[in-house]
């Protein structure tokens, strides 16, 4: 069965900090995408970041990059020079590639704060 | 504009009464599906669909259906089976590549809440 975990369920950051937040995972399968994704007060989800995890380059996306250790199934993310508008629920997610085989299994989120 | 558009953003529903949520895109995406999210939680997958006129169950459809009849839309019935319909409800829209479906883009949502 494939699991995505959050182990930190609130996180704070100073504002213009760098924060990390967390994210194991479990497939059985060698080729899939992560994600994240942010949800902010709105509550639309929308895309961070993605890696394929065929790629050993770490995703950069502007502030936010990750941390990709597919051997430990670790998938961390790096947010930099933190900003008030970061503040949301951040949800990691995997997709095994090959659609058919599974579907975007989410994580329990991180509820990440700013402080000014 | 190209994006995903759901309506409505709030949703009142009677005991014993369907409800259907709208979700519209123009991406050009084949593929799309609807999630619920309850409070505290990630998103579960409720049905999805590749291609018109054929969708499959997710890990909770029961008490929903769906119809596929355009590519740009994929409405969520949400009936009287379902017992506790009250949760956030979000759809999305993706490419079907080659490695199978690809990355999910999201709507804004609808509130849903049983009166």
């Amino acid at each position: 069965a494939q699991t995505v975990t959050q182990s930190q369920p609130e996180m704070s950051v100073q504002e213009a900090e760098t924060v990390t937040l967390s994210c194991t995972y479990d497939t059985s399968e060698s080729d899939y995408y992560l994600f994240w994704y942010k949800q902010p007060p709105s509550r639309q989800m929308i895309l961070v970041i993605r890696q394929e995890a065929y790629k050993q380059q770490n995703a950069t996306e502007n502030r936010f990059s990750v941390n990709f250790q597919k051997a430990a199934k670790s998938f961390s993310l790096k947010i930099s020079d933190s900003q008030l508008g970061d503040a949301a629920m951040y949800f990691c997610a995997l997709l095994n590639y090959g659609g058919s085989q599974g579907n975007l299994i989410f994580g329990k989120g991180t509820k990440l704060s700013v402080k000014p | 504009d190209g994006g995903i558009t759901q309506s409505p953003k709030y949703l009142f529903r009677k005991e014993g009464q369907n409800v259907t949520l709208s979700c519209e895109q123009n991406l050009n995406h084949d593929a799309m599906y609807w999630y619920r999210q309850d409070p505290g939680q990630g998103l579960r997958l409720i049905y999805y669909s590749q291609i018109v006129n054929d969708f499959q169950k997710g890990d909770i459809a029961e008490g929903y259906s769906v119809s596929r009849e355009k590519k740009e839309s994929f409405p969520l019935t949400v009936t009287s089976a379902q017992k506790n319909p009250t949760a956030f409800y979000l759809c999305a829209s993706s490419i079907v590549g080659k490695g199978g479906r690809e990355t999910q883009y999201f709507g804004p949502g609808t509130r849903l809440l049983v009166l």
